[in-house]
């Protein structure tokens, strides 16, 4: 159980591309859902957190206009890199958890999108 | 400023033989430890964690070790497979927020 899945895995698109990443609970409901990004030879860093409903609450000195995140069901958030540039050329990875058995359950991750911007 | 560290960037354990990794942490709000296991082209799979009201929490192979005083916690995996290795992250929670460590490979020799 408890699995998540992200995509696409990859992207190569042109600066100015907008990319569009999904993250999707298969088997249980995620009343809040995590995106992450991580640098080579660096550690997970939280860019925001999300509840199903709600706006996004982002990490400081992440861009909320760059980075749109949108959680409009139990099962689902995307995040949009908008107008995107090679510095934003990295591993973008999701977790999602659920409430269960009177508290939040640990978070269970997507295999991530390494993202390229030429 | 790296709030959680793992100094050890990689480690080779005889198959058999008790694999510790270990973690430390700077801050002391800190109240909930994990640990997730990472295979390449995979996201990190959870493993197992620990509250900060607790000094060990054991499940199957797997005993996570937490000594609050020190600000360091130890996975010990034992025996070693060979499917232990892997990439192992540990990461500390404060408010439900997450920050990981720079992982550690393990290898397990065979």
């Amino acid at each position: 159980g408890a699995v998540v899945s992200q995509h696409p895995s990859r992207v190569i698109c042109k600066s100015g591309t907008s990319v569009k990443i999904e993250c999707r609970s298969l088997d249980f409901q995620a009343t809040t859902m995590f995106w992450y990004r991580q640098f080579p030879k660096q550690s997970l860093m939280l860019m925001a957190t999300s509840n199903e409903g709600s706006k996004a609450t982002y990490e400081q000195g992440v861009e909320k206009d760059k980075f749109l995140i949108n959680h409009a069901s139990l099962t689902l958030s995307t995040l949009t890199v908008t107008s995107a540039h090679p510095e934003d050329s990295s591993f973008y990875i999701c977790s999602a958890r659920s409430w269960d058995r009177g508290r939040n359950q640990p978070q269970h991750f997507g295999d991530g999108t390494r993202l390229s911007i030429l | 400023d790296q709030q959680v560290k793992q100094n050890s960037p990689s480690l080779s354990v005889q198959e058999g033989r008790i694999s510790i990794l270990n973690c430390d942490y700077t801050n002391s709000m800190f109240d909930y430890f994990l640990w997730y296991k990472k295979y390449p082209a995979e996201g990190p799979t959870f493993l197992i964690s620990i509250s900060s009201i607790k000094d060990k929490n054991e499940d199957g192979r797997f005993t996570v070790f937490l000594n609050k005083s020190a600000k360091h916690l130890s996975l010990h995996i034992v025996p070693s497979q060979p499917g232990d290795s892997a990439v192992y992250f540990c990461a500390a929670a404060v408010n439900e927020k997450l920050t990981f460590g720079t992982g550690t490979r393990l290898t397990i020799i065979p």
